[in-house]
């Protein structure tokens, strides 16, 4: 089964709009983590934010914030005021806690496009 | 210093070459990892390394050869590849105790003739 889930292979944002990226997970574990990297096409894979299953208010590093809905079991990126340089994909992760795995699970990604 | 770095960027081999990948990190981190990323797919998980020990195999095969000579260092030793095997091979490393994010290399591009 799909730990995490992604259900926009693509989307089209105009600069300056904000957008909204989805992302749903699956663990049975109590405490975990969420992540959100961008990888731009050179390939490097960058951290943008971290939601930790434990906290109650949701996580903002400059213009991008976490909509974490832990009932739900979604973790959604809001970037706000859309750059050009925001064009790439987004991967939504997830660590475990449960097992001591501090590897990622990665989600299919959602290439974002921002156009002028 | 909060980088990872990997060398080569681009690495072509033919089937029946010998290489190695090479991953560094100097931010006292103590587990590293690697991933390999197949075009317009997800990294996937192939090695955990934690305290300079394997920790994590995710089942892959043996013509891939990790070693971690060093808390600094992390090699991937390459030998008899299939063509199938090219993809971007990603290092990352994290603290060794905390669910903090893993920082990244740029990835080495791997092409197998």
């Amino acid at each position: 089964a799909q730990k995490i889930t992604q259900t926009q292979p693509g989307m089209f944002v105009q600069e300056k709009e904000a957008v909204t990226l989805d992302c749903t997970y699956d663990t049975s574990d109590q405490s975990y983590g969420l992540f959100w990297y961008k990888q731009p096409s050179s390939g490097e894979m960058i951290f943008l934010i971290y939601q930790g299953s434990y906290d109650e208010q949701n996580a903002t590093e400059g213009r991008y914030s976490l909509n974490f809905q832990k009932a739900r079991k979604s973790a959604n990126l809001v970037i706000s005021a859309s750059q050009l340089g925001d064009s790439a994909m987004y991967f939504c992760a997830m660590r475990e806690g449960k097992t001591g795995r501090r590897a990622l699970t990665f989600g299919s990604g959602t290439r974002l496009q921002v156009q002028p | 210093d909060t980088e990872v770095t990997q060398t080569p960027k681009h690495l072509v081999m033919g089937m029946t070459n010998k290489k190695s990948l090479k991953c560094e990190q100097h931010m006292g981190h103590r587990a590293m990892y690697w991933y390999k990323q197949k075009a317009k797919k997800p990294p996937e998980l192939m090695f955990v390394y934690s305290y300079e020990k394997l920790s994590i195999n995710e089942s892959v095969p043996s013509r891939f050869s990790p070693e971690c000579p060093n808390s600094s260092l992390l090699n991937l030793h390459l030998h008899a590849l299939q063509p199938e095997d090219s993809a971007l091979y990603l290092c990352a490393s994290s603290q060794g105790s905390a669910v903090l994010e893993q920082f990244f290399g740029p990835g080495t591009r791997l092409t197998v003739l």
